[in-house]
């Protein structure tokens, strides 16, 4: 399995700021992903991280909000934009398995709270 | 949406006995997983099912799967204090296996 970090792990910021969460993976992985759960919720699909192009968005999710880029095969950020409190959530970010597509493993998370 | 729910949404239970969970999603699917995820951290893949498998073990771990009624069981055997998390089942979409749908979750809490 791959060892995935994120960066921060936790956060507290102020209305109307901005922040970029990393995503580091020690291996590469074809497939990146980002995801939000928000207090109490379950995980949500932000977009796919696809490497050398922009980003696969879900419905609800836009690119100006959440702005992600992948560099290279084992790196990617996802930026929080213009932030408000229904923001404060938890955002993990993903890889798929190489040898098993289907399968996913997360990071560990980064906690953000806005004021 | 393919996203399903679990119930129960929390479970509180003493060490040593067993927790039932069930999930239920609601389109085809290519395979169901089951994941934990300890105090709002990261998710910590517990096993997979196929759509053409019913029933898998691992440790003390039992999944069930039954597709014609889009439902799915984790149990968990002899629980430990250790096992006090939540656990989310998640679907792969039968033609986009890359792309997941997490239930809502259940809240289980072993006392010791």
């Amino acid at each position: 399995s791959a060892v995935i970090s994120q960066k921060p792990s936790r956060d507290i910021c102020q209305r109307g700021t901005s922040l970029t969460i990393q995503c580091q993976v020690d291996s590469q992985v074809t497939m990146m992903f980002w995801y939000r759960q928000q207090p109490g919720q379950s995980l949500t699909l932000i977009a796919t991280a696809n490497q050398g192009s922009e980003a696969t968005y879900e419905s609800g999710f836009v690119i100006d909000k959440f702005p992600i880029s992948r560099p290279n095969l084992t790196f990617s950020t996802l930026t929080v934009s213009n932030m408000s409190p229904e923001d404060s959530s938890i955002y993990l970010c993903s890889v798929g398995a190489i040898d098993s597509p289907s399968l996913q493993f997360f990071g560990p998370g980064t906690r953000l709270t806005v004021l | 949406s393919q996203q399903g729910e679990e119930d129960p949404q929390a479970l509180s239970i003493q060490e040593g006995e067993n927790a039932t969970m069930n999930c239920s999603y609601k389109t085809s699917i290519n395979n169901l997983q089951w994941y934990r995820q300890n105090s709002g951290r990261g998710l910590v893949h517990l096993i997979l099912i196929r759509s053409n498998e019913r029933e898998k073990h691992s440790g003390r771990l039992r999944v069930t799967l039954d597709t014609s009624k889009k439902s799915s069981s984790l149990l968990i055997t002899a629980s430990r204090a250790a096992d006090t998390a939540s656990y989310f089942c998640a679907t792969a979409a039968q033609y986009n296996f890359n792309k997941f749908y997490f239930g809502s979750g259940t809240k289980l809490n072993v006392k010791p």
